[in-house]
């Protein structure tokens, strides 16, 4: 299997511009989460889902940020407007046991000027 | 709510030798789940270790070792014969099973392996 896989690996964007970012889990995986990382807050979940369906989506910042998972193996996370402060990494990860090992994507880098 | 700590922002070690990661963390739960991550320069988050708070044997895998001490909320990560290929941020995590799978991570701790 090719492991976690995310689009772009960068994206550079200006402010008030909208940003998707996408993601395709590990054939199988039922469980998908997307985390961001930034210097000042560290790692921090945002929202995911099990069998396409939303489960906790309290780590969203606003509502400017939307996630959607249509099918099982595709998922986007949306900025809508974009701001500096969204400028971090979002990871993607998958898994069959969430108790066990997520398996991460590579990231997405995204700067917003 | 779970807060990871980890104390050492870096840290750093030579070839062969053997280091010693530390995390704490707070918690009202008895039955839980910590883990190590490890971020090496490529970015991709990998899971090192895994350890659920309801065993008291240590967990290992290879090279890595915990040292679990549930009373005192605390997990430490030692690397043995440490490789170049060791190099990386590491975080400790924890979760509490059940309801939500949410992981909390702690800040890192960035291991630089010298030769």
């Amino acid at each position: 299997d090719a492991g976690v896989i995310q689009s772009p690996r960068h994206e550079v964007t200006e402010m008030g511009q909208e940003v998707t970012l996408r993601c395709k889990p590990i054939s199988g995986h039922d469980y998908l989460f997307w985390y961001r990382q930034t210097m000042m807050r560290g790692l921090e979940l945002l929202i995911y889902f099990n069998n396409n369906v939303p489960i906790d989506d309290s780590g969203m910042p606003e509502d400017r940020f939307s996630a959607k998972m249509p099918n099982a193996s595709f998922s986007t996370l949306k900025i809508q407007p974009s701001e500096p402060r969204d400028s971090a990494v979002y990871f993607c990860a998958s898994t069959l046991r969430p108790d066990y090992e997520q398996y991460f994507g590579p990231g997405t880098r995204l700067t917003v000027t | 709510a779970q807060t990871v700590t980890q104390s050492q922002p870096e840290m750093s070690v030579q070839e062969a030798e053997t280091v010693t990661l530390s995390c704490t963390y707070d918690t009202s739960e008895s039955n839980y789940y910590l883990f190590w991550y490890k971020q090496p320069p490529s970015r991709q988050m990998i899971l090192v270790i895994r350890q659920e708070a309801y065993k008291q044997q240590n967990a290992t895998e290879n090279r890595f070792s915990v040292n679990f001490q549930k009373a005192a909320k605390s997990f430490s990560l030692k690397i043995s014969d440490s490789q170049l290929g060791d190099t990386a941020m590491y975080f400790c995590a924890f979760m509490k099973p059940g309801s939500n799978y949410k992981l909390t991570f702690g800040k890192g701790t960035l291991l630089t392996v010298n030769p």
